[in-house]
């Protein structure tokens, strides 16, 4: 199993531009969520879905949206980048029960110039 | 407001040494709480569970404890190795729904050092 994927790792874009980050996960895991990381903060929560085709605002949802067409993707959209978003952002998807832990993705390090 | 503190923010250790990270929390109602490491460039994983009634769990050289009355939790680790380098969070749940309603800590982010 590879567990939680994303792509890309690294991008740049440049103020106005857009861009799709991509979580995939093969564990069959229902729930997914899309977090950012800035230092000196904890993780937060952009959105989240709790199944195929279904999506929710998490703490800092603006300037972002996403979709979850099939139950394994979870994409990210930025429509048009601004420099405050320029962050790590980390997919994770939960396995009920035991507490629900959450499986983390590797990461994308995105700097929008 | 839910919040999560640790202490410290960082700390240099030599290898061999124990070290104890904390955690205090203002979150209610609680169900849960979980320690994770966090590797350079890498995503949280993690360490340790524990519930309302649980005092005390091991995993390896990393022991947690949780003490609900007062709020508080630690990590100790034990004979620290150079691939104990990394940042530890502490997440709190404060429920058994979608984990829509984590609060993260700021993580420790610990070195350790020959």
């Amino acid at each position: 199993n590879a567990g939680v994927t994303q792509t890309p790792k690294f991008r740049v874009l440049k103020t106005g531009q857009s861009m799709t980050l991509l979580c995939a996960q093969d564990m069959n895991h229902e729930y997914m969520y899309w977090y950012r990381q800035d230092p000196g903060m904890g993780l937060r929560l952009i959105h989240y879905s709790v199944g195929e085709g279904t999506t929710a605002k998490g703490e800092v949802p603006d300037g972002y949206n996403v979709s979850r067409l099939k139950k394994q993707n979870f994409l990210l959209g930025l429509e048009s980048a601004a420099p405050s978003q320029t962050s790590v952002y980390f997919c994770a998807s939960i396995r009920t029960g035991e507490g629900n832990e959450q499986f983390f993705g590797p990461g994308t390090r995105l700097t929008v110039l | 407001k839910n919040q999560v503190e640790q202490s410290p923010q960082s700390l240099i250790i030599l290898e061999g040494k124990n070290c104890t990270l904390q955690c205090n929390y203002t979150v209610s109602p609680f169900s849960n709480l979980r320690w994770y490491k966090q590797d350079t460039g890498r995503g949280p994983v993690s360490l340790t569970i524990m519930t309302f009634s649980e005092n005390t769990k091991s995993n390896g050289r990393y022991t947690a404890t949780l003490d609900a009355d007062t709020k508080q939790s630690s990590l100790h680790i034990t004979a620290s190795q150079l691939s104990d380098s990394a940042s530890y969070i502490c997440v709190v749940s404060p429920n058994t729904g979608t984990a829509s309603k984590l609060t993260f800590g700021t993580g420790t982010r610990l070195q350790v050092t020959l």
